[in-house]
């Protein structure tokens, strides 16, 4: 079965440095990976994808995130954060069915980013 | 994107009643999803909802609990039917867009007492 997994409840960083949220996942075949953003009392925003082509990709609000298929990993990552990027942050992954990749999203358990200033 | 809209935002209900979610996209979509997220917890996707037919159920999740409608291409309601406390979640509503990704609505904050 398809999974995704965040093993960092919450990640703390201070403004203007380097962060990193890790994703890995779990699939048969050709995986699609999600990362979408939740701002407190707000729904779920996109923020990037990765289904094919160039191992790094670039989404909203200067975030990227980086492929990696022999780590089977997906990490989110911005140079430098800003106070205003604390939020709940999830990675997913599109399930796999039977017959080919179906339209169901699994949800990693999410990971709290905290920057201070 | 769509422009995906929830009603009601929050509500806070019975024991025993049932409150209907509605949801409205701004553009025809084929596939409208559902999605639960309970306090602290990740989604978990509850049904997804047909232009018609009937919607289709993840496991656990059942119509007679989850009766879902989808009378058009822009519409979807969802009815969390006879309330317990386990019940207060967020419900989301999605769709899917351009290259195969879902857009997701402000979602619908339900408090059962």
């Amino acid at each position: 079965a398809q999974s995704v997994a965040q093993p960092e409840d919450q990640v703390n960083v201070a403004e203007g440095n380097p962060l990193t949220v890790k994703c890995t996942y779990s699939v048969s075949g050709n995986p699609y990976l999600f990362w979408y953003v939740q701002y407190p009392n707000r729904g779920l925003q996109f923020l990037l994808k990765y289904i094919t082509g160039d191992n790094l990709v670039k989404g909203s609000y200067g975030f990227e995130a980086e492929f990696n298929k022999s780590q089977t990993s997906f990490h989110l990552k911005k140079p430098s954060a800003l106070v205003s990027d604390s939020a709940l942050y999830f990675c997913a992954v599109r399930d796999i069915g039977y017959g080919g990749a179906t339209n169901k999203l699994i949800f990693g358990t999410g990971t709290l980013l905290a920057v201070q200033p | 994107s769509a422009v995906i809209s929830q009603k009601p935002s929050r509500d806070i209900c019975q024991r025993g009643t049932s409150l209907t979610i509605q949801c409205q996209v701004d553009s025809q979509v084929t596939m409208m999803f559902w999605y639960r997220q309970q306090p602290g917890q990740s989604l978990t996707l509850i049904a997804t909802a047909n232009q018609g037919s009937e919607a289709t159920y993840e496991s656990g999740f059942v119509i007679d609990k989850f009766p879902i409608s989808r009378p058009n291409l822009t519409f979807s309601t969802l009815t969390v039917s006879n309330m317990s406390p386990e019940d207060s979640s967020i419900y989301l509503c999605s769709v899917e867009g351009w290259g195969e990704t879902q857009y997701f609505g402000p979602g619908t904050r339900l408090l059962v007492l």
